[in-house]
């Protein structure tokens, strides 16, 4: 069975300074891997996926996330954080063909200050 | 276009009591999943469906039950009621079956049993 792991649990970055979350994988075949965003009280919202193909993925609002299989890790990046940044980030790997569970972190909370 | 819907927003219901959730996918979309998101966790996966039929099942009991609907709305329902089944409860939506398309979430359903 597919897992993930998030380290951190509580992140806080000044706002323009640069931000990496780490994200390791385990999963026997192929990955899908995703990065989520979930404000307080909403739902979550795409950050980025990685389904094949270019290992380094852009994503909406200005966030990137490499794939690195020898590593098995999905670590999301943003070089100037803002303060609307500020949510929780979940990682997540999806069971590729058959139905569509998808796995997810424990996520981790990004505070930002100014 | 509307994204996807979840009715209600919250609810407070009393252990041992039965609860129907329901959700809208956006237009077009034929596959529906929830998720549990306890408070400090990312979500687990409960049930995927696709063309009215259940296509997979995560690791919860049979007290936890779903159907999709002809117009592709979907209902979870949870029996029996314990207080360990308060979270915040996904619906997304997807065009297709496969991991590779999309999720839409919708804002969740807030379920507090006590």
């Amino acid at each position: 069975a597919q897992s993930v792991t998030q380290p951190d649990i509580h992140i806080t970055v000044s706002e323009g300074a640069s931000l990496e979350l780490r994200c390791n994988y385990s999963y026997g075949a192929t990955p899908y891997l995703f990065w989520y965003v979930q404000s307080p009280g909403q739902g979550l919202q795409l950050l980025l996926k990685y389904f094949s193909g270019d290992t380094l993925v852009q994503g909406i609002k200005g966030f990137e996330a490499e794939f690195k299989r020898s590593q098995s890790s999905f670590n999301l990046r943003k070089p100037s954080v803002h303060w609307s940044d500020a949510a929780e980030y979940f990682c997540a790997v999806g069971v590729s063909g058959g139905y569509q569970k998808v796995t997810f972190g424990t996520g981790t909370k990004l505070q930002v200050i100014p | 276009d509307a994204g996807v819907t979840q009715s209600p927003t919250h609810l407070i219901k009393t252990r041992g009591q039965h609860v129907t959730l329901r959700c809208s996918p956006i237009s077009g979309h034929k596959s529906v999943s929830w998720y549990q998101q306890v408070l400090g966790q990312g979500p687990q996966f409960i049930f995927q469906y696709y063309e009215k039929e259940e296509r997979g099942r995560g690791n919860f009991p049979d007290r936890f039950s779903a159907r999709q609907f002809p117009n592709y709305s979907s209902e979870l329902n949870v029996n029996a009621l314990l207080l360990g089944d308060s979270a915040l409860y996904l619906c997304a939506s997807r065009l297709g079956q496969g991991t590779i398309t999309e999720a839409f979430f919708g804002q969740g359903t807030r379920l507090t049993v006590v």
